[in-house]
């Protein structure tokens, strides 16, 4: 039973690189979501999609942050430069009903911005 | 802003021993919340223990039960009998109706249950 799947599990980036994480919904799912969890801020909503469309951006992250889904199985989230603030377990989760209300999240990408 | 908060951040309990994991939240810009309970077990990714979005309701999965109680804001998660296999992490969170993507989390207490 395939879950949702992202890579990779830890990224280690020096400040101003570019990196990319990836993630494979639930087969079958339309909405897509990335969040952004740390201790202090809690989870935080990067994007939304919805059928490959882009619904929510998540407003104070559309500077650096740029998260695309190419096909209804496979999303990518863009830093792009990378600053120490962004060390955060970065979340994808996925939904296949209407309301959104039972989501099923991957294990996560734990990024280290040094 | 509204806020979900989770007093304790790890508690212990013996196998067979009932469970409490309190959960109080604020709700100022949502009337009446969705509130859930998500649970992470050890090398998996979160996933959803139970939901209620009626006040006075209660939601049960797993043996787990939790009742949304509108005048004390609570949404406690509690079993009568724990197993070892419980042992994880648990996050009570709340949503607008309708909106459940939109989650705000509390932040989590993790459950060791002794063998």
């Amino acid at each position: 039973d395939a879950g949702v799947t992202q890579t990779p599990r830890h990224e280690v980036a020096e400040k101003g690189q570019t990196i990319i994480l990836k993630c494979e919904p639930v087969s079958g799912h339309n909405d897509l979501f990335w969040y952004r969890q740390t201790k202090i801020q809690g989870l935080e909503l990067l994007s939304y999609f919805r059928s490959k469309s882009l619904m929510e951006d998540g407003g104070a992250f559309k500077d650096r942050f740029k998260a695309e889904m190419l096909n209804s199985s496979f999303s990518t989230l863009k830093i792009q430069p990378t600053e120490p603030k962004d060390s955060a377990v970065y979340l994808c989760a996925s939904s296949g009903d209407i309301s959104n209300e039972r989501l099923f999240f991957g294990h996560g990408t734990k990024l280290s911005v040094l | 802003g509204d806020s979900v908060t989770q007093t304790e951040g790890q508690v212990t309990v013996s196998e067979s021993k009932s469970l409490i994991i309190n959960c109080t939240y604020s709700a100022t810009s949502i009337g009446y919340p969705n509130l859930f309970w998500y649970v992470r077990y050890p090398g998996e990714g979160l996933q959803l223990l139970l939901k209620v979005i009626t006040a006075g309701q209660k939601g049960s999965s797993r043996g787990f039960e939790a009742t949304y109680n509108k005048e004390a804001t609570s949404f406690h998660l509690q079993k009568a009998s724990v197993q070892e296999s419980d042992s994880a992490v648990y996050y009570c969170a709340l949503s607008a109706t309708n909106m459940g993507y939109k989650l705000t989390f509390g932040t989590g207490t993790s459950l060791l249950v002794d063998p």
